[in-house]
Parts: structure tokens; sequence; C-alpha cells
């Protein structure tokens, strides 16, 4: 069982949006500002795409968007379009003792 | 642009080490003050962080796995390793190594991942 709690699989339809959440603890998503988000195509490299709960890296589509509010973190994607469809993990650092958990993962389907 | 690969055998035998290598190409692993990464992905589950170690040599691992975890860098190749021993089917997942920057709290690149499959 992971750390970090996200929905097992959700759905949109293009052109919708979608909302992902990430619920841990106050020793980890509610204790620090450094949620992060990964896009990960199966067969490809895990892409990051959000850091430190609403930061997009250059490159990022702006229809990626997060936030946070107590222990629970989520990824917002607006104007779903096909080439969303994948998987999405959360991940928190959570401390000098455990340092690093991640989520259990949410499948995108775009309908 | 840096890309990360990992290497190693897709099967190891329970009780044995299994290890891995992380090839880092498009630039030095001792040039970027980065924390080189393992991971790993259980069949159908989520991520776990296996452990890391700074571009200086100074390492930290999960408390889960500390005992019997050993990661390590060979700047000479540009490459870093994982090992970890006394494998049983638990530590059946898929690898990959990353990295995590310096003064940052999130991991701006992945390998591809290697899937390790402990069976006798």
């Amino acid at each position: 069982q992971s750390a970090l709690t996200q929905p097992a699989s959700v759905s949109g339809s293009p052109g919708q949006s979608i909302t992902i959440s990430c619920t841990g603890t106050s020793s980890d998503v509610g204790g620090y500002d450094h949620v992060s988000w990964y896009q990960h195509h199966p067969g490809k490299v895990p892409k990051l795409i959000i850091s430190d709960v609403n930061s997009r890296p250059s490159g990022v589509s702006n229809r990626f968007s997060g936030s946070k509010s107590g222990n629970t973190a989520s990824l917002t994607i607006s104007g779903l379009q096909a080439e969303d469809e994948a998987d999405y993990y959360c991940g928190s650092y959570s401390g000098t003792s455990t340092y690093w958990v991640f989520g259990g993962g949410t499948k995108l389907t775009v309908l | 642009q840096v890309q990360l690969q990992e290497s190693g055998p897709g099967l190891v035998k329970p009780s044995q080490t299994l290890s891995l290598t992380c090839s880092v190409s498009g630039g030095s692993i001792s040039s970027a003050s980065s924390y080189w990464t393992w991971m790993r992905q259980h069949p159908g589950k989520g991520l776990e962080w296996i452990g890391y170690i700074y571009y200086s040599g100074n390492t930290y691992y999960n408390p889960s796995l500390r005992n019997r975890v050993i990661i390590s860098v060979d700047t000479s190749k540009d490459q870093f390793s994982l090992k970890l021993s006394s494998v049983t089917a638990a530590d059946t997942a898929v690898y990959y190594c990353a990295r995590r920057g310096s003064g940052r709290h999130f991991f701006d690149l992945w390998g591809l991942g290697t899937m390790v499959t402990v069976s006798s």
C-alpha cells in the first residue's frame, strides 16, 4: 500500500477538465510544499509535470496545474487531449527520516 | 541533453544480490550538484524511493531497505549503481534511476526503467 492515496482511475472527454487528488499526512503532503506530479506513458520515460505543489517546469503545458489544501494535493488537467491519457503519480518530500513518499498512481482515460 | 539509462540482469535468484547500473549521458555525473536516485515500482503498485547518492558521495536510503542497499557512483564512467542484497520475490519490480537537483525537491530526469524479476 502506497504512502500517498490517489484514485486508481479517472476519465474525461476531450476538452473537459479533470482533477486527481493525492492524500497524505501532516508528515508529508501537509508538512511541506514539496509535492510533485509525474506523467508516465507506459514504455516511456516518466516526466515531471508539476513541482513544489504548483510550479510548472519549462516546456510543460499550462493546461496542467497543481494545488494543495491541508494534507491533500491536487493535479488539474484542463482542456483534456488524447495525448494526456497516461498514468499520473504524486510524490512528496517527507523529512529526513523517510525522505520521499509516492502515490499508487492514477490512470487517466480520455474518452 | 542529459539522459539516464538503466542496465543489468532481468532475472535474479532469491537470496542473491540484485545489481543495476545507471549510465548518465550528455553530461558529467560529477559536474552537476545532483542526487543520483534509484526508485522502483512493484507490478501494479506505486513508486517507492530506494535511495540516492549525492555527487559528493553521501548516501541516503529508504529506512525500510537501508540494511540491504548500497548505492555507489563511478565518476570515471559517469555511472551510478544499485546493489540490493538478499532479494526475495517481493523485490520483483521495475527499477528506475532518476535525478534530483541539489536544493530541489523533485525528480526532473528519469530513465526508462528496467524490469527485474526475482525467481529461481
